[in-house]
């Protein structure tokens, strides 16, 4: 069976840092793009990163850029964040999710039950 | 940056059908995804490339995309069917997701 399961999120006060973690399973990891999309509380969804099968492509929404790092770890079949300077609208669910195909941009099949990350001092 | 809109809320009776519109400039251009995300959920691929199902999503659920729109329609709809609904799109080197729309199924 297919799956993902994120981890990491938690509480974080304004400016700090947190690294989310999501593990695959049951799918050949490394020859899929792999993203991280967002929901803040009643919210629509917001894209966030994708990060090609080899790791070295990577994507990013503007509100993100230059704060967030998206990378892989193949051999582990985990996809991370390192989310640092977080601002109290960083305060979202975010759920890890697979690409239908090896490249950027196809639709997403596959998502993880999200974690919850939390901005506020 | 490329924006989409999509109906605050829909509603339709019990059997009979919903169309979800998601507006974009030349839209009929792109590949248009739609999702299903009911409450404390994850989103759930629905439809992918304008038209196409997943395995294990019902015919009932059909998409068409055409010049600045993108329909979602769903046939005989079900109480089963009350969901946020998204559609989204890959423009350039991003990804974009519609505002968002309620189905209500009356």
């Amino acid at each position: 069976e297919v799956q993902l399961l994120e981890s990491g999120g938690g509480l974080v006060q304004p400016g700090g840092s947190l690294r989310l973690s999501c593990a695959a399973s049951g799918f050949t990891f490394s020859s899929y793009a792999m993203n991280w999309v967002r929901q803040a509380p009643g919210k629509g969804l917001e894209w966030v990163s994708t990060v090609s099968g080899s790791g070295g492509s990577t994507f990013y929404a503007d509100s993100v850029k230059g704060r967030f790092t998206i990378s892989r770890d193949n051999s582990k079949n985990t996809l991370y964040l390192q989310m640092n300077s977080l601002r109290a609208e960083d305060t979202a669910v975010y759920y890890c999710a697979k690409t239908c195909e090896t490249s950027p941009g196809f639709c997403m099949d596959v998502w993880g039950k999200g974690t919850t990350v939390t901005v506020s001092s | 940056s490329y924006e989409m809109t999509q109906p605050l809320s829909v509603s339709v009776a019990l059997g009979q059908t919903a169309r979800i519109t998601c507006g974009g400039n030349n839209i009929g251009s792109k590949n248009v995804h739609w999702y299903q995300q009911k409450p404390g959920q994850a989103p759930v691929l629905v439809i992918y490339r304008d038209n196409n199902r997943p395995s294990g999503i019902p015919e009932r659920f059909s998409g068409s995309n055409s010049g600045n729109t993108a329909t979602l329609t769903i046939s005989r709809a079900q109480a089963g069917d009350e969901a946020d609904y998204y559609c989204q799109v890959w423009d350039s080197t991003t990804y974009v997701f519609g505002t968002g729309t309620k189905v209500t199924v009356l």
